[in-house]
């Protein structure tokens, strides 16, 4: 059990560019999940998968933003035309099947977006 | 809907000093409850949680928090703090597939 990876953990860009973050859940968690957080604020739900499909999107995901999982493995964040909103800690989040009633989450490092 | 609140958003205490995290939550159904910390620089862990049973729960590094139902509280406390327990401590609540956070409160040990 190597723990919830992320990568990268720091992303400088230019507005207007494209980002895409990729996380990789501990293995035999099924569920995965991601969140943003910013400065002072707690964690806030974008999406999550249950293996390779996407149960639930956030309103907080514009059409800018994607997620695949596409083997049911790691999964990707993409963010199109990024703006200066975006600048946040992106989280990623996974969940085994024993525990997806009670919420317990076992979460990486986080990826730091800053957009300039 | 559910919501979580954490009122304090920094709290400062002297080291070997008690301190207590407050955590007020809004639910109308049974509520499963966590305590999560991020130490700088680390992602976030689970610290305790409530399921059910003993209201009381503890964690390995002496925290403990009591879940409260007719004040719908969860407040976090340690008898004496060190220096490693800075961190910031944010308090969640599980609703269906996903967690409902608190803002978090950061605790500052004064030496």
């Amino acid at each position: 059990d190597t723990g919830v990876s992320q990568d990268p953990r720091h992303k400088i860009t230019k507005r207007g560019q494209n980002v895409t973050f990729r996380c990789d859940p501990i293995s035999e968690h099924n569920r995965l999940y991601w969140y943003r957080q910013t400065l002072g604020q707690g964690p806030e739900f974008l999406t999550y998968f249950q293996n390779e499909a996407q149960l639930e999107k956030s309103r907080l995901l514009s059409d800018r933003f994607s997620a695949e999982r596409p083997k049911g493995s790691f999964s990707t964040l993409e963010i199109q035309r990024t703006e200066q909103g975006d600048s946040a800690m992106y989280l990623c989040a996974s969940s085994s099947p024993d525990r997806v009633d009670t919420g317990e989450l076992f979460f990486g490092e986080g990826s730091r977006l800053t957009v300039l | 809907a559910q919501s979580v609140t954490q009122l304090d958003s920094q709290v400062p205490v002297f080291e070997e000093a008690p301190v207590e995290l407050r955590c007020n939550y809004s639910s109308s159904v049974s509520v499963y409850l966590f305590w999560y910390v991020q130490y700088p620089n680390q992602g976030l862990q689970l610290l305790l949680k409530y399921l059910s049973g003993s209201t009381l729960v503890e964690s390995i590094n002496g925290f403990e928090a009591e879940f409260n139902k007719s004040q719908t509280s969860f407040h976090l406390r340690k008898p004496s703090v060190h220096i490693s327990d800075t961190a910031e401590y944010f308090c969640a609540v599980a609703r269906n597939y996903q967690l409902i956070w608190g803002a978090g409160t950061k605790l500052i040990i004064k030496p």
